[in-house]
Order: structure tokens, then sequence, then C-alpha cells
């Protein structure tokens, strides 16, 4: 079935600017969102229909889409944004939804 | 302010049934375009999107586990509930219900936006 494929991990100083990518077929059709979690907790949406960004979510996460890839970009990234990062979209057909495999992002 | 909480067994055994309740607030599933979904997430591991339920009735599935899962709802009750046949230890999972809009023209979605804390379920003799 349809998946989504993330790196498993990203490092950057504070500072520096990260960017997470995510690649799936139907990317280039679907909309893609981007969850924010930290160990124990639920995820948080960080970014929707691929470049939106939910109110109270900082100006320095961003989101870009070009055909099958879609991209999370942090800019000035801070210690507290050290957590995982999900995609997620849905099949071509829209019928179901799928997550990315995870992405670790290490705050140096 | 939109609320979900799971509730449901901790433990189960191989090859039971697991039946999972989401109770909501503030949203109302008779609202078009709103929807519930379940979501889970194998200790150290992935999320997985298993089941939506939409206000329509409309049900989706995780194809991979289609044959395993019912999901229904109770919009009386501001409830979905989630049944999971035959489990497995590797279905040993904290399982999530979450909000999502959709499954309407001129709806929005702006993804899974409220989630529940989570219910831990281990499969295990």
């Amino acid at each position: 079935s349809y998946g989504l494929t993330q790196p498993p991990s990203v490092s950057v100083s504070p500072g520096q600017t990260a960017r997470i990518t995510c690649s799936g077929e139907a990317l280039s059709d679907q909309y893609a969102y981007w969850y924010q979690q930290k160990p124990g907790q639920a995820p948080v949406v960080v970014i929707y229909r691929d470049s939106e960004r939910p109110s109270g979510i900082p100006e320095r996460f961003s989101g870009s889409s070009s055909g099958t890839t879609v991209t999370l970009t942090i800019s000035g990234v801070q210690a507290e944004d050290e957590a995982d990062y999900y995609c997620q979209s849905s099949d071509s057909s829209g019928t179901y939804w799928v997550f990315g495999g995870r992405t670790k992002l290490t705050v140096l | 302010q939109i609320t979900l909480k799971e509730s449901g067994p901790t433990l189960v055994k191989p090859t039971q049934t697991l039946t999972l309740t989401c109770t909501f607030s503030g949203f109302s599933l008779s609202t078009s375009g709103v929807g519930v979904g379940w979501i889970r997430q194998p200790p150290g591991k992935a999320l997985e999107w298993l089941a939506l339920i939409y206000w329509d009735d409309d049900k989706r599935y995780r194809p991979s586990l289609k044959s395993r899962l019912t999901i229904t709802k109770d919009s009386s009750k501001n409830q979905v509930v989630l049944t999971m046949t035959n489990m497995d230890p590797v279905d040993t999972a904290t399982y999530y219900c979450a909000h999502r809009l959709g499954g309407l023209r001129g709806v929005i979605s702006r993804g899974f936006d409220y989630w529940g804390q989570g219910t831990l379920v281990t499969v295990s003799s």
C-alpha cells in the first residue's frame, strides 16, 4: 500500500535551518500535513495543507511542496524544537491516510 | 474547547478483541464535515493511522487492517468506538483518537488537529 518516506534523522545547531523532506507519489495530488511529537506527548500539527501554519505555531515553521516531495523547514532552530516530526497525507484518491516514518530532529 | 479522551483495557490477551472508546467534547459528530480518527503508535515507533468516521457515517480503514477493524459512532453520547479483532502482541501500542475536518467540499482540513492523551494497550498472555 501507499507510503511516505522521511529521513530517519536530521541534526542541526541552534540558530541554523532544519529541513525535513517527505516523499510520496500522491503528494503532487494530495495535501501534506506535518506533526511535531515530543516524548510522552500527543502529536501537534505544525503545518497543514502543505504550507499553512496553525495559530500558535511559531513563524519559524514553514512548509513547501514540489512535485512528489514536501519539505518542513524550521528556521532559526531552537532547543525546544528537538522532537520527532511526521508528515501525513492520503492516497491519490483521498480514501485513506498515511503517516511518514518519523524524523528525529536533534538540536546539537 | 475541543477535548478527546480514550478509554479501554490496558491489557488484552492474544486472539481477543479490543474495544476502545473515544469520548469527546467541544464539537458534534452530527455537524457536517466533522470526523474522528484513530491512530496508534507502537513503543518507540512511528504513528500509524487506523480508521476514521465522518459525520455522515462514511468510514475509512487502513487497508492492511481493514478486515480486523470496525469504527462506529454514537453522536448522542459524543463517542466513537473502535474494535480490533484477533489481537496480537505486535498490536501493542498507544492508541490515540483525534478530531479531523473534511469529507465535504469546501471544508478545509487542518489535519488531525486535536488529539486525546492516548491509551497504552499491551497484548500479552
